[in-house]
């Protein structure tokens, strides 16, 4: 299985700022990478597939980038909205895989 | 607007069989999309179960291989999840979920269902 692994495992953040969350797969996965948001109680999200394209209805301070085994998730200037657990997952090979999360809290 | 529901019990004993139904309302589960079986223990990351297409073609993770069963029902539009032998480590929210094509792009999610195995 490939193996993703994200950093940090958490962040404090203010509303407003510049959050960058990285994306590690342990081989290649071209550019077969997706970002899902998720808040306390509720399903995953759909935010970015395949490494940069931004999902329908999600917000453009939402964006991403990476090929190969590097990949970011940033999000512009965080709003108040935004607190929540950030997770990459891969779909290149099966079975796909998620990173461990990235828990996004109020500073 | 596609909308996914699971249903199912909310506790089952150890070494029973898990049982969850996914209802697929707002599209067709014989589109081309295959659909997906999702779990997050408590306070824990996302695993990956398995797929199904409407044509019956399953595929499952090997580490869960030998106790997964996903199985589809056209007529009602919806599929289902059997976990035999389950133990307090299959604890979990199970959520189902639909792929883009047969991407493992997961676009549309149910609101999950929480089984705890416990005697």
């Amino acid at each position: 299985d490939i193996q993703m692994t994200q950093s940090p495992s958490s962040l404090s953040a203010s509303v407003g700022d510049r959050v960058t969350i990285t994306c590690r797969a342990s081989q290649s996965i071209d550019n077969y990478l997706n970002w899902y948001q998720q808040k306390l109680g509720k399903a995953p999200k759909l935010l970015i597939h395949a490494a940069s394209s931004l999902q329908s209805g999600v917000p453009s301070r939402f964006s991403a980038s990476g090929s190969g085994t590097d990949f970011t998730l940033t999000i512009s200037s965080l709003q108040p909205e935004d607190f929540a657990t950030y997770y990459c997952q891969q779909s290149y090979s099966s079975p796909p895989t998620f990173g461990q999360g990235t828990k996004v809290e109020i500073k | 607007q596609v909308q996914l529901q699971e249903s199912g019990p909310g506790l089952v004993k150890p070494s029973v069989t898990l049982s969850l139904t996914c209802a697929v309302s707002g599209g067709s589960i014989s589109s081309s999309n295959w659909w997906s079986w999702v779990r997050q223990p408590p306070g824990k990351g996302l695993e990956w179960i398995g797929e199904i297409h409407h044509s019956g073609n399953t595929n499952y993770n090997p580490s869960l291989k030998s106790r997964v069963t996903i199985s589809v029902d056209k007529s009602r539009n919806q599929f289902s999840l059997e976990l035999t032998s389950v133990t307090a480590a299959d604890t979990a929210v199970y959520y189902c979920a639909r792929e883009v094509g047969a991407s493992s792009i997961f676009d549309y999610w149910g609101q999950g269902s929480l089984v705890t195995v416990s005697s």
